[in-house]
């Protein structure tokens, strides 16, 4: 098994560019949820979702969008990318039952937002 | 806001020593998570401890869990080279998403 992995590894934008994040996991998780990590300040939720179709806000959503269409993706969307939008991004998955809460964690997205 | 603050924010320590960290949050929790990150890798799960849990060891791993004090701590006992990295706490509040803290910097010197 994969895990989750994450495309692409590194990007650089323009402030007013768009792109979008791909997470994808092959472990038939549930849940899947999108983070920031900005240094000295740990994880950040940005959105997550509890099942293909569904997406919820997280602590940080604004400025980004989701979307779930398939079980074992989750999208990360930058419309109009601004230079506080610099993060290092992960994406996570976990089962979403009792007694399954840890989440396994891609291996991250540097976004560099000029 | 974030729910759980890490605390020594870095710690330093020669190779078989151990290493304490702790970590404190604010509400209520379903269970409390530690994981680690090595430089620019993506985070890995390393123990849970349920809230009606005091104490938990994995390997060289202990976890205690105090939630009448709102706090945690990790050890590591006979640290090794291997475990240079941040560590980070997350609580969860039964809601499967968690709320992670700034993180400890751990460095083992040879």
């Amino acid at each position: 098994n994969a895990g989750v992995t994450q495309t692409p590894k590194f990007r650089v934008l323009k402030t007013g560019q768009s792109m979008t994040l791909l997470c994808a996991q092959d472990m038939n998780h549930e849940y899947m949820y999108w983070y920031r990590q900005d240094p000295g300040m740990g994880l950040r939720l940005i959105h997550y979702s509890v099942g293909e179709g569904t997406t919820a806000k997280g602590e940080v959503p604004d400025g980004y969008n989701v979307s779930r269409l398939k079980k074992q993706n989750f999208l990360l969307g930058l419309e109009s990318a601004a230079p506080s939008q610099t993060s290092v991004y992960f994406c996570a998955s976990n089962k979403g039952t009792d007694g399954q809460e840890t989440q396994y964690f891609g291996p991250g997205t540097r976004l560099l937002v000029l | 806001s974030q729910q759980g603050e890490e605390d020594p924010q870095a710690l330093s320590i020669q190779e078989g020593e151990n290493a304490t960290m702790n970590c404190s949050y604010k509400t209520s929790i379903n269970n409390l998570q530690w994981y680690r990150q090595n430089s620019g890798r993506g985070l890995v799960h390393l123990i849970l401890i349920r809230s009606n849990e005091r104490e938990k060891h994995s390997g060289r791993l202990r976890v205690t869990l105090d939630t009448s004090k709102k706090s945690s701590s990790l050890l590591i006992t006979a640290s090794r080279a291997a475990d240079t990295a941040s560590y980070f706490c997350a609580t969860d509040a039964n809601d499967y998403k968690l709320s992670f803290g700034a993180g400890t910097t751990v460095t083992v010197r040879a």
